[in-house]
């Protein structure tokens, strides 16, 4: 079975500064994808970054980049220039294939930005 | 392109009642999941469906049901109502098996059971 643990179920930071969200997993597949979404208050789940397991590089979108530590099987986001618009639940979430064609949450983040 | 639409956004139903939640994914996405949130739980998998076929449930009764249509549109069913099942139950599309792509998700269905 996966699982995804977040261990920090509230989170606050000033506006136009960094934070950083994390996000620990487990999986036995060698082969698998990670996720950060974001659901602002409006409960529209919308995706922010997306990690392919064999590729190295963390992968960056504008203010949203991830440090992903394979080994460690740690995912953590960083969202740089905080912005009134980034309060939301935040939920880490593993796929790994192998036939279970499913997504497994974490228990999520939820991230204030104070002005 | 229009995103993933479901529909009845908002749902109060009674206890033993039945009901059926409707998902239509992003055009030319083929895979169809459903999740269900509460507070308690999270985010639970309920079920996957791939060219009209399920190919994978997660661990819910067999109350929780679903199809898929030609057209990729699916529903999901709920038999016998219990006040547990008061959640939002979102659905989210992807173009071929989640594994090559990313899933997107819908709005969702507030459902209330009294």
């Amino acid at each position: 079975a996966q699982t995804v643990t977040q261990s920090q179920p509230e989170m606050s930071v000033q506006e136009a500064e960094t934070v950083t969200l994390s996000c620990t997993y487990d999986t036995s597949e060698s082969n698998y994808y990670l996720f950060w979404y974001k659901q602002p208050p409006s409960r529209q789940m919308i995706l922010v970054i997306r990690q392919e397991a064999y590729k190295q590089q963390n992968a960056t979108e504008n203010r949203f980049s991830v440090n992903f530590q394979k080994a460690a099987k740690s995912f953590s986001l960083k969202i740089s220039d905080s912005q009134l618009g980034d309060t939301a639940m935040y939920f880490c979430a593993l796929y790994s294939g192998a036939g279970s064609y499913q997504l497994t949450f974490g228990k999520g983040t939820k991230l204030s930005v104070i002005p | 392109k229009a995103g993933v639409t479901q529909t009845p956004r908002y749902l109060i139903k009674t206890r033993g009642q039945q009901v059926t939640l409707s998902c239509s994914p992003i055009s030319g996405h083929r895979s169809v999941s459903w999740y269900q949130q509460t507070p308690g739980q999270g985010l639970q998998f309920l079920f996957e469906y791939f060219s009209e076929t399920q190919r994978n449930k997660g661990n819910f009764p067999g109350r929780f049901s679903g199809r898929q249509f030609s057209n990729s549109r699916s529903e999901m069913n709920v038999s016998t109502l219990e006040l547990g099942d008061s959640a939002l139950y979102l659905c989210a599309s992807s173009i071929s098996p989640p594994s090559t792509d990313t899933q997107y998700f819908g709005p969702g269905t507030r459902l209330t059971v009294l």
